[in-house]
């Protein structure tokens, strides 16, 4: 069954400093996609990154970036020099063919303080 | 720019009503969702549609219905609330899976949230 993990329940650092959050996941599928979505006050999750299963290669988007590792089946992600405006819940998320149809299956969440 | 709008921010419902959850989105997307959200749970997947007047069971259906007569909108129907429906309720859209594996169209796009309190 297809599952993904967020051990991390919440995490609160001081601004500037790096922090990183966890994510791993379980398929048998061999093609298959990875999210990060945030999600601030406002309520509304926000897309961040899609990753396939094809590529490893990790990605940097500014103080953003995400380490996919498929031997250990984990798609973390750091954010460096981290700001009071990261402060939110921050998902991940497999997608999975579940009943022949394409799905999202999400992690619990990790809440991210980030204190001035 | 993509838009998904929830009808409500928030709403407060009594035990045994009847509860509609308004979602519209202006992407033309074939594929709508609705989630609910608790703390500890992540997001759990409560039904979802391909097309106009299609609907699929999701992870958690039951106590819930849904209706969609347009593309643009997507209906979750609480027949008769119950206190353990008190959530926050997320509705997504997306295109129609075309070999999405190998096109960038598999993304989720989510509106604001929906929190129902059920007293």
């Amino acid at each position: 069954a297809q599952k993904v993990t967020q051990a991390q329940t919440e995490i609160s650092v001081v601004e500037k400093e790096d922090v990183t959050l966890d994510c791993v996941y379980e398929t048998r599928d061999t093609t298959y996609y990875l999210f990060w979505y945030k999600q601030p006050p406002s309520g509304e999750l926000v897309f961040l990154i899609r990753r396939n299963s094809f590529d490893e290669q990790n990605e940097i988007s500014g103080r953003y970036s995400w380490n996919f590792q498929k031997s250990t089946s984990s798609f973390n992600f750091t954010i460096t020099a981290s700001q009071v405006v990261d402060s939110a819940v921050y998902f991940c998320a497999l997608s999975a063919i579940i009943q022949g149809a394409q799905k999202l299956v999400f992690g619990q969440g990790t809440r991210l303080t980030i204190n001035p | 720019d993509v838009k998904v709008t929830q009808s409500s921010r928030y709403l407060v419902k009594r035990t045994g009503e009847k509860v509609f959850l308004e979602c519209v989105q202006d992407m033309d997307h074939e594929n709508m969702f609705w989630y609910r959200q608790d703390p500890g749970l992540g997001l759990r997947l409560i039904y979802f549609s391909y097309d106009v007047k299609m609907k699929e069971k999701g992870d958690i259906p039951e106590g819930y219905s849904v209706s969609r007569e347009k593309k643009e909108r997507f209906s979750l129907i609480l027949e008769s609330a119950s206190t353990n429906q008190t959530s926050m309720y997320l509705c997504a859209s997306r295109p129609r899976r075309q070999g999405e594996e190998r096109e960038s169209k598999n993304i989720q796009y989510f509106g604001a949230g929906t929190r129902l309190s059920v007293l």
